[in-house]
C-alpha cells in the first residue's frame, strides 16, 4: 500500500543544533507540504512543494528550510533549532484533488 | 486575522445522539473544504470532502452555504468510537496550495 513516512518519530534537541526531519511517500503525489501543530494554534502551514525543485513559504516559514530532489522526499530542516520550535510537525501529500493525506508526525523537543 | 474558525468545545453528548458542529471561514473565493477526524497524539485523517450539494457518508452528512460561508458536519447516532476532536480545512487560495485549518472541535461521546 502506497504510504507516507516520517522519521524520527521523536526527537529532543538542544538550542542552536541543526535538526533535519524525513518525510518519505509512495504515493507518487507531485505536491508535499509540512505543517506544525501547536496547541492554541493548531495547524500551521511551514513550506510546500509543488513538484522537484519546487519549494515554497507557509505560514510560518521562518527557522525553516526544505528541498525537493525527487518526488518521494520532502525533508524539513531547522537550521539552528529554537525553543518555538518545539512541536508536532506532520508531512503531508495531496493529489490535485486538493485533500491532504498526513504521515504521523515527528514531536520534537528543543531545549 | 482568523481564516477559519471553529468552536473548540468540548461537545459532551450522549451515545446515540445527534450533534452537529459549524465551521466558518473567511475567504470568500474559497474553492475545497474537507473535515478531517483527529485523535489524541495521532495525524489527522480525512474524514469526508464536502460538496456544494452536500453530502452524506453513512452517519456523516457535510454541508456547504456559501453565502453564510461555513460548513458544518452533522453526526447521527453517535458511537463512542466518535469521540475525536475534528478539523474543518478550506483551501483558501483555491489552488494547491494547502488547506487552512480549523483549530477544532473537541468532541466527547458520553456512555
Amino acid at each position: 500500500d502506497a504510504e507516507i513516512t516520517q522519521s524520527p518519530r521523536h526527537k529532543i534537541t538542544e538550542t542552536g543544533r541543526q535538526v533535519t526531519l524525513a518525510c518519505h511517500q509512495t504515493w507518487n503525489h507531485n505536491n508535499m507540504f509540512w505543517y506544525r501543530q501547536d496547541l492554541g494554534h493548531g495547524l500551521r502551514l511551514i513550506h510546500y512543494s509543488y513538484g522537484v525543485q519546487d519549494t515554497n513559504k507557509g505560514e510560518v516559514s521562518d527557522g525553516y528550510s526544505v528541498s525537493r530532489s525527487n518526488t518521494e522526499d520532502l525533508p524539513l530542516t531547522l537550521e539552528s533549532a529554537a525553543s518555538s520550535q518545539t512541536s508536532v510537525y506532520f508531512c503531508a501529500t495531496s493529489p490535485n484533488t486538493g485533500e491532504l493525506f498526513f504521515g504521523e508526525g515527528s514531536r520534537l523537543t528543543v531545549l | 486575522r482568523k481564516e477559519v474558525e471553529q468552536d473548540p468545545g468540548p461537545f459532551n453528548v450522549p451515545e446515540g445522539a445527534t450533534v452537529a458542529f459549524n465551521c466558518t471561514y473567511s475567504n470568500s473565493a474559497s474553492q475545497s473544504f474537507f473535515w478531517y477526524r483527529q485523535d489524541c497524539r495521532k495525524e489527522p485523517k480525512l474524514l469526508m470532502s464536502v460538496y456544494s450539494s452536500g453530502n452524506e457518508d453513512g452517519r456523516f452528512t457535510a454541508q456547504l452555504n456559501r453565502a453564510s460561508q461555513y460548513i458544518s458536519l452533522l453526526i447521527r447516532d453517535s458511537k463512542l468510537s466518535d469521540s475525536a476532536t475534528y478539523l474543518c480545512a478550506v483551501n483558501m487560495g483555491g489552488g494547491a496550495d494547502g488547506l487552512t485549518f480549523g483549530k477544532g472541535t473537541h468532541l466527547i461521546i458520553q456512555p
